[in-house]
């Protein structure tokens, strides 16, 4: 079935690098993304990686899949007070998006 | 242009009474999304539209919720007799084309039954 996991809470230091995981179950995934939501409002779309890729890199975000382990991560380099947010990865499902629970990253000076 | 809309932001009913959600999305975006998003439950899929029709509506979690959608625009999200399970947060998005397309998310409607 479809399942996407996350750890639900991450704390770092302003400036240190944030690792944020993911894994998901549906091997037949095309594309895997990020999203950041922020205190009361929808999500926003940081990334995208297409499952033929290995990294991609966007500015202080490098996105990593390891198709063999279903495993996708989010490097969020030099962290800052503003990364704080909730970060849902999500997998391509047909024609819609399965959500996991969301990271929660809290941002301490 | 402007984004995502849904109204109300923020609905409390009484257990049993019937509401009505509401999404207007980016104008000449074609698919239409609804999720459902509770504590620690992360994002639900309910429904999703394809113009007026509804390829995908395998996430709705029972017969008292429905959803339409009109003229390609506009859609209503319709809970009958809700519950108190039923209180979340209730976010629609919407998509030029179909996926990969980024999925553009309103604010969401904050529903609580009491």
């Amino acid at each position: 079935g479809e399942d996407v996991e996350q750890s639900l809470f991450l704390s770092v230091r302003e400036g240190d690098s944030s690792v944020i995981n993911c894994t998901y179950t549906d091997s037949s995934s095309t594309y895997l993304y990020w999203y950041k939501q922020e205190p009361g409002a929808g999500l926003q779309l940081l990334t995208y990686i297409f499952s033929n890729m290995d990294m991609k890199q966007d500015q202080r975000l490098t996105v990593l899949l390891n198709k063999k382990d279903k495993h996708l991560s989010l490097r969020i380099a030099d962290t800052q007070t503003g990364d704080s947010a909730i970060y849902f990865c999500a997998e391509r499902n047909t024609d819609k998006l399965i959500f996991g629970t969301g990271t929660r990253l809290q941002v301490f000076p | 242009g402007a984004g995502v809309s849904q109204s109300p932001s923020n609905k409390v009913t009484e257990k049993g009474k019937d509401v009505e959600l509401r999404c207007d999305p980016i104008s000449g975006h074609t698919a239409l999304y609804w999720y459902r998003q509770s504590l620690g439950q992360g994002l639900e899929f309910l429904i999703y539209f394809q113009g007026n029709s509804a390829p995908d509506k395998s996430g709705l979690p029972s017969d008292r919720f429905s959803a339409e959608r009109t003229g390609g625009s506009v859609s209503t999200l319709t809970i009958q007799r809700t519950q108190q399970e039923d209180s979340a947060v209730y976010l629609c998005a919407s998509t030029k084309g179909l996926l990969p397309s980024p999925l553009h998310f309103g604010n969401g409607t904050r529903l609580t039954v009491t």
